[in-house]
Formats: structure tokens, sequence, C-alpha cells
């Protein structure tokens, strides 16, 4: 079956530190790759994803490249902001299935 | 953003008590899905609808039915709220263009509180 681990959080940055947050997959067929975020309060929201093997997904100075060969689609910024802080989900679609699998999330702590 | 209504956004009841949660789009997406979101646990889907009337079980589906009568609204009913159902949850949808690359949008969410 298909499964999406992230790395444990919280991740604790100060204002300006460079983000990765690593996701790796398992998955039958060729997956589509997303990453979710959800602030405080609200809902998850699509922040990027990428549909094919070496593809790079960016938003909003977040960027991921979609691994095939590692299995792996890790999220990275180059600057975070205290806004940044949030839950981010990485998940996957593959096999026509329109049910993703998530990872549990990982927790982002941007301290001025 | 995308048109997705969930009410009542927070909620407290008694055990033993029935509850009904409402999903409303304005999308005329095909795809409705209801999540729980707990500590630990990440989302887990619970139930998903594939078109009017049609329905399936997700993930954690005991102690939950669901019903799409409209495209427009998915309800999710508690028969007998429980407080292991103490949750936030969370109304998604999804056009279903392109299999495999079409994004969910969410819901605000329903904190529910069942004492």
């Amino acid at each position: 079956g298909n499964s999406v681990t992230q790395m444990e959080g919280p991740v604790t940055l100060s204002e300006e530190a460079f983000l990765t947050i690593n996701c790796t997959y398992t998955a039958t067929g060729y997956p589509s790759l997303f990453w979710y975020v959800q602030y405080p309060g609200e809902g998850l929201q699509l922040l990027l994803k990428a549909t094919k093997a070496d593809d790079k997904g960016s938003n909003k100075g977040f960027e991921a490249t979609y691994r095939k060969e590692t299995t792996s689609f890790h999220l990275e910024k180059g600057s975070v902001q205290v806004s940044d802080s949030a839950v981010y989900f990485c998940a996957l679609r593959s096999g026509g299935s329109y049910i993703p699998t998530f990872g549990r999330g990982t927790s982002l702590i941007v301290h001025p | 953003d995308a048109g997705i209504t969930q009410s009542p956004r927070h909620k407290v009841t008694e055990t033993g008590t029935p509850v009904t949660l409402r999903c409303h789009q304005t999308e005329n997406h095909r795809y409705m899905y209801w999540y729980r979101q707990d500590p630990g646990h990440g989302l887990r889907l619970i139930h998903y609808s594939y078109g009017v009337k049609d329905t399936d079980k997700g993930e954690v589906s005991d102690g939950y039915s669901v019903s799409r009568s409209k495209t427009e609204d998915f309800l999710l009913t508690l028969e007998s709220a429980t407080s292991s159902q103490t949750s936030v949850y969370f109304c998604a949808i999804s056009d279903g263009q392109g299999a495999n690359t079409g994004e969910l949008f969410f819901g605000e969410g329903s904190r529910l509180t069942v004492l």
C-alpha cells in the first residue's frame, strides 16, 4: 500500500534560517506528490505539488523536488519568516485513486 | 478560495447524543471527504463520497455515518457520540480532474467536544 513518512516535529527555527522538512514515500505506480500547509485555526491548503519525476514544485518561496530514485519530496525554504509557522503535510495520490495518502504532519515554529 | 462551508464550527455535546456536521460546497465538485484530525494521528479519513448517494468508508468509519443527497451537501452523523470522537473534523472536496494530480480543498474545520 501507499505510505508517507515525514520527519517528526516540532521544528523550531529562528527567522531567516534555512528550512528542510523531509518526506519519503512508498507508492504503487507513479504518484503525484503534494505539500499542504495548515495555519493555526484553519484547514489545509495546497502549498505546492509535482506530478512526475524531477519536477520541482514551488510557491511562496518554498520548493520541493520529486526524486524518484530516493522516493523523496523534501520541502525547503531559504529564509523562513514568523508567518511560516504552521503544520506542513506531505501527501501523495497514485493509481488513479481519489483518496490521497497523508503524512502525519510536521509542525514548524519560527521565532523572531 | 474554494467555496466550502462547515457547520457548526464549534459544538459541545454530551455522550450518547446524536450529532450531525454539515459540509456545503458551491464548487460542484464530485468528490467530498470527511477527515478527523487528532494530535499524534495527523489526518484520518472517515468517509468519502464520489457522487450523489455514492459513499464509501475510510480508515476510521466505525461510529460514523454519512449521507449525500445533493451534490453540494455531505453530512457526517455520529449516531451516539462518545468521548473518543472529540476531535476537529474537516471536510474536503476535489473535482476529480486529472487522476492523481488533483488537489483537495479543505473547509475550516468543526471542533467537536463530547463530554
